[in-house]
């Protein structure tokens, strides 16, 4: 059982590449969220979706965007880096239920210089 | 909105001694979930502990303690006899009706032998 399943694990990009951060989940959650984390300010929510075909924004969404076209994948797409998406990445998943704790990946170590 | 607060950034205790971590949250939810999570050195998140908002009763778990006061909007947690290998950052997050997940900005806890 893998759980949720994060690729790359590190990645280098230069200002105004794009790239796509991979995320995917055996689990069959219907939930799935994208938070980054930044020294001195915990895990922010960047986008979450409740199941195949809705996704919505959280606290930090501006520069990504997400798709959740199955319910087992929920890529994060960086359209133009900039050096302020340096952070690690986490992507996390969890049934639909409030009081089910969520599982994360290793996470995604992103550098934009 | 809701938010967590964990007001000590770092602490550093000796090995065998107490240490306890603080958590305050705000919601305005009635039914909420809080949670502990550990991020070791190698930076996986592990869940440890979830607790809804109407069941105040104090939880141990071998060296784990926890202590849910809704009437400070606390959740406090305490390791007993600490170990070189507590050291991690420990992060309290909430989880309500909109079921997103809002963490705080996490504790970091060195155990010196």
């Amino acid at each position: 059982n893998a759980g949720v399943t994060q690729t790359p694990k590190f990645q280098v990009l230069k200002t105004g590449q794009s790239m796509t951060l991979q995320c995917a989940q055996d689990m069959n959650h219907e939930y799935m969220s994208w938070y980054r984390q930044d020294p001195g300010m915990g895990l922010r929510l960047i986008h979450y979706s409740v199941g195949a075909g809705i996704t919505d924004q959280g606290e930090v969404p501006n520069g990504y965007n997400v798709s959740r076209s199955t319910t087992e994948d929920f890529p994060l797409r960086l359209l133009s880096a900039a050096p302020s998406q340096t952070s690690v990445y986490f992507c996390a998943s969890s049934e639909g239920q409030v009081h089910q704790p969520q599982h994360f990946g290793d996470g995604t170590r992103l550098s934009i210089l | 909105a809701q938010k967590v607060t964990q007001a000590q950034t770092e602490i550093s205790v000796v090995e065998k001694e107490d240490v306890t971590l603080d958590c305050v949250y705000e919601t305005r939810d009635t039914t909420y979930y809080l949670f502990w999570y550990k991020q070791p050195p190698s930076g996986e998140l592990v869940f440890l502990i979830r607790r809804n908002s109407f069941d105040e009763q104090n939880e141990i778990s071998g060296r784990y303690s926890w202590n849910f006061q809704k009437s400070t909007s606390s959740f406090n947690f305490t390791i007993t006899a600490s170990q070189v290998v507590d050291s991690a950052v420990y992060f309290c997050a909430l989880r309500g009706s909109a079921r997103q997940l809002t963490f705080g900005s996490g504790t970091q806890l060195t155990v010196l032998p």
